[in-house]
């Protein structure tokens, strides 16, 4: 399976921007590369993902590195509620379902 | 509310009872998936089900019974677990088994087993 790195955590204040970095240097041209958040006592949120093009949506923008062996989840407002788990994840090696590592767990302090 | 949901949202059993945990999405997706989460660990898939049929089982002990009887529709049926196989078990569901559609999962089920 591809595997992700990432730091096991980050710290932010309110209101500044945080970016997250994952290294997925062994992914496959033809993988995806997705994130998730997970908030306490509740599922995984699908946060946003990509495959070679930088992406941006409601919640965040993805920057993806030319080479694709790493990307980053930029969050340009960190709320209090923005403090979660963050996965980087990557495909099973069947291409039929998502990998998840152990995620950055995000702090934001006010 | 996600669009998947999860009964019950928890579960205390003992180590020769049998039970069920429910999954239902009414998205219109065709993959579902069930997820193990344990304490500290990253999430460990399960089992894969597309249009109802089993895709992918992860070296999953058969005490662990999956059930897919339509595409809105996933069940778990456990039976004499053990205290390690407490976690929260979280069912996700997709458009397909593409790798470009996002998942959307359930709350969960918080187990403990006694």
């Amino acid at each position: 399976d591809a595997k992700t790195t990432q730091p096991n955590s980050m710290e932010s204040n309110e209101e500044e921007p945080v970016h997250l970095p994952c290294n997925h240097s062994t992914i496959s041209g033809t993988d995806y590369i997705h994130w998730y958040r997970q908030l306490p006592s509740q599922g995984p949120e699908y946060v946003i993902h990509g495959l070679t093009s930088n992406v941006n949506n409601r919640m965040a923008s993805l920057a993806i590195a030319e080479d694709r062996k790493s990307s980053t989840l930029i969050l340009h407002r960190a709320t209090l509620r923005d403090a979660a788990v963050y996965y980087c994840v990557s495909n099973s090696n069947s291409g039929y379902a998502l990998n998840f590592g152990k995620g950055t767990s995000l702090l934001v302090t006010p | 509310e996600t669009g998947v949901t999860q009964t019950p949202r928890h579960l205390v059993m003992g180590m020769t009872n049998k039970k069920s945990l429910k999954c239902e999405q009414h998205l219109g997706h065709n993959a579902m998936y069930w997820y193990k989460q344990s304490a500290k660990k990253p999430l460990e898939l399960m089992f894969v089900y597309n249009f109802k049929e089993q895709t992918e089982n992860n070296s999953v002990p058969s005490r662990f019974s999956p059930e897919c009887p339509n595409s809105s529709h996933l069940f778990l049926h456990l039976h004499t677990l053990q205290p390690e196989d407490s976690a929260l078990y979280l069912c996700a569901s997709s458009q397909d088994l593409a790798a470009n559609y996002g998942y959307t999962f359930g709350s969960g089920t918080r187990l403990t087993v006694v």
